[in-house]
């Protein structure tokens, strides 16, 4: 079946630090998703991609479909405590949404 | 507007007893699919309905079943329930190619 991967699986960073983390697959994807979850809460959305190459903000986040439209990545800016949670990535094609493992955020103050 | 909405918030159930989660769409959305997601794991891909029938589904087995009713909200059910499908249960409502994700329903079988 369709697997995405995301890397790194966790990551400690100081407050104020960039973060940088991305989302393999061996498929194709038409649309890639990134979500945060915080504990016992459903994802957020956080950025939506539609077209290959395309890079979108939201804030202090920018996401990028990569150009073979089998990964993608997600970058924080200047991160702050509130960044902490689990980042998924989900790639779509047709009616399938198909979820990467997660990377869990820990920010130190 | 209301985003996607699920009922109950937690609950607890035994092994072999059938359980019955309810969830809302976003306004504005018809389609809406269904997530196990178990501890520390991405969401697990259940079922998806769009216009009241079951549009695709997951590796799930048979005990699990759905319903879509004509305002586009949902149910989940799950019979003879087991252990291992003590979880989070997502509900997600789309439009296009973008999906919202419900606060999720905690089912705890002992």
């Amino acid at each position: 079946g369709q697997q995405l991967n995301q890397s790194p699986q966790s990551m400690f960073i100081q407050e104020g630090e960039d973060v940088s983390m991305n989302c393999t697959s061996s498929s194709i994807f038409n649309t890639w998703l990134w979500y945060k979850q915080d504990p016992g809460e459903g994802p957020v959305l956080l950025i939506a991609l539609y077209k290959a190459g395309e890079l979108t903000s939201n804030g202090r986040l920018t996401a990028q479909f990569g150009i073979t439209r089998k990964d993608s990545f997600l970058n924080i800016s200047a991160s702050i405590p509130s960044d902490v949670g689990i980042y998924f990535c989900a790639g779509q094609r047709g009616q399938n949404f198909v979820f990467g493992p997660g990377t869990r955020l820990s920010v130190l103050p | 507007d209301a985003g996607v909405t699920q009922s109950p918030t937690h609950l607890i159930k035994t092994r072999g007893q059938q359980v019955t989660l309810r969830c809302s769409p976003k306004s504005g959305h018809d389609t809406v699919s269904w997530y196990q997601q178990a501890l520390g794991q991405g969401p697990q891909f259940i079922f998806q309905y769009y216009e009241e029938e079951e549009r695709q589904r997951g590796n799930f087995p048979d005990r699990f079943s759905g319903h879509q009713f004509p305002n586009y909200s949902s149910e989940l059910n799950v019979n003879a329930l087991l252990l291992g499908d003590s979880a989070l249960y997502l509900c997600a409502s789309s439009w296009a190619d973008t999906q919202y994700f419900g606060p999720g329903t905690r089912l705890t079988v002992l």
